[in-house]
């Protein structure tokens, strides 16, 4: 089974709202990423967490917090989004020692308003 | 310039065609070459993965490392309507993925 789920599929939030993407994988996957994708670019990478840990942030904004409560699970909280922040949001997985062969989710889009 | 460059298209051809998609990328530390497909509105499927230089094949799909020439290729072949999507190259330096570049991706479409 090579598949990651994402929910919600669409998100509409205005910039005053807080939600929540959530994102789960049961491939014994210890590494977990979000990455942020504008139409007709290629995925930009904004979180890695290995083995349930922070290990890479890339500069992104605070207004997205990063969660990983245990080894199959992933969130990504939103608050005070603007509407530049609109895109689909990619979730993915490997193995940290393989972390070059990931498997992505089907993406959150997310429309801010 | 960039680390990792790829013809946009859009590319069309006909079913039944061989495809060749191309990536060139001036970082002779990478070593690992990925392929996705990415149908709209939907994630990045990963078809191909080879390390260093060589060829690699899956069913219709063949993909070629150069890494004398830093530039990587996949072919498809008996090109079927389903194959309609765009195509991302990917590469690393390291088999961890923490530097992961993707090319800009090049959208195929195949015709009936």
């Amino acid at each position: 089974d090579t598949e990651v789920t994402q929910t919600p599929k669409h998100l509409v939030m205005g910039m005053t709202n807080k939600k929540s993407l959530k994102c789960e994988q049961h491939m014994g996957h210890r590494a977990m990423y979000w990455y942020k994708q504008k139409a007709k670019k290629p995925p930009e990478l904004m979180f890695v967490y290995s083995y349930e840990k922070l290990s890479i942030n890339e500069s992104v904004p605070s207004r997205f917090s990063p969660e990983c409560p245990n080894s199959s699970l992933l969130n990504l909280h939103l608050h005070a989004l603007q509407p530049e922040d609109s895109a689909l949001y990619l979730c993915a997985s490997s193995q940290p020692s393989t972390g070059s062969e990931q498997y992505f989710g089907p993406g959150t889009r997310l429309t801010v308003t | 310039q960039k680390e990792v460059e790829q013809d946009p298209g859009p590319l069309s051809v006909p079913e039944g065609a061989i495809v060749s998609l191309n990536c060139t990328y001036s970082n002779s530390a990478f070593q690992y070459f990925m392929w996705y497909r990415q149908y709209s509105r939907k994630g990045p499927e990963l078809l191909m993965y080879t390390y260093s230089s060589g060829n690699k094949e899956d069913g219709r799909f063949t993909a070629q490392v150069d890494k004398s020439s830093k530039y990587i290729s996949l072919f498809i072949r008996d090109s079927q309507p389903s194959d309609s999507a765009t195509y991302l190259c990917a590469m690393s330096a390291s088999s961890t993925g923490n530097q992961f570049y993707f090319g800009t991706g090049t959208s195929l479409t195949v015709i009936p």
